[in-house]
């Protein structure tokens, strides 16, 4: 079975530092993952994904991932936090053929302290 | 072109109501999914439509939940004989290409449910 896990329910940083958030997955075939962002009354939208291309993913607003197969995580980080970051973060993740699911973590609050 | 569209935005009902909830992906995606967004739960698939075949209906939790896609476009998630533990966000998602591809999700704003 597939799964995904977030380290850190709550996760605080100042402003200006870095923001790491932890995400590993159980699959038994490569998946494709992705994080996802929700801020505070609005909808999920997408931050970057992973697609068996590149193992370093970049996508909006300075935030990176990194795929590591031998750690099965998918790890996102951004090198300084700004205040708008605030927001909660969800880790995905979609498994080729092997049925009709897409699983998400139970997500990350980030609260960025200026 | 227009998002993913869900309405109601809020809806309060009484334990035991029945309740519909509607939404409208973008057109054009032929895949419909709906989670369920509980606090400290993160995000529960409830069930996934692709294109004309039979939807998976494996997250749904209860027989009082339903849910159809006509036309291959709008969906209506039903909740029938509401329970307060029913009360949560719903939220809506299309993409275009199947689940399994590395096709992107594009959410609606979701539905908050609040059954007292």
């Amino acid at each position: 079975a597939q799964s995904v896990t977030q380290l850190g329910s709550h996760v605080s940083v100042s402003e200006g530092a870095l923001v790491l958030l932890r995400c590993n997955y159980s699959s038994s075939v490569p998946p494709y993952l992705f994080w996802y962002v929700q801020y505070p009354n609005q909808g999920l939208q997408l931050l970057l994904k992973y697609t068996s291309a590149a193992t370093l993913v970049k996508g909006i607003n300075g935030f990176e991932a990194e795929f590591k197969k031998s750690e099965t995580s998918f790890h996102l980080t951004k090198p300084s936090a700004h205040m708008s970051d605030a927001a909660e973060y969800f880790c995905a993740v979609s498994v080729p053929n092997t049925g009709n699911q897409f699983y998400f973590g139970t997500g990350t609050s980030l609260t960025v302290i200026p | 072109g227009a998002g993913v569209s869900q309405s109601p935005s809020n809806k309060v009902t009484e334990k035991g109501k029945d309740v519909e909830l509607r939404c409208d992906p973008i057109s054009g995606h032929t895949a419909l999914y709906w989670y369920r967004q509980s606090l400290g739960q993160g995000l529960e698939f409830l069930i996934y439509f692709q294109g004309n075949s039979a939807p998976d209906k494996s997250g749904l939790p209860s027989d009082r939940f339903s849910a159809e896609r006509t036309g291959g476009s709008v969906s209506t998630l039903t909740i029938q004989r509401t329970q307060q533990e029913d009360s949560a966000v719903y939220l809506c998602a299309s993409s275009y290409l199947p689940v399994g591809s590395t096709d992107t999700q594009y959410f609606g704003p979701g539905t908050r449910l609040t059954v007292l």
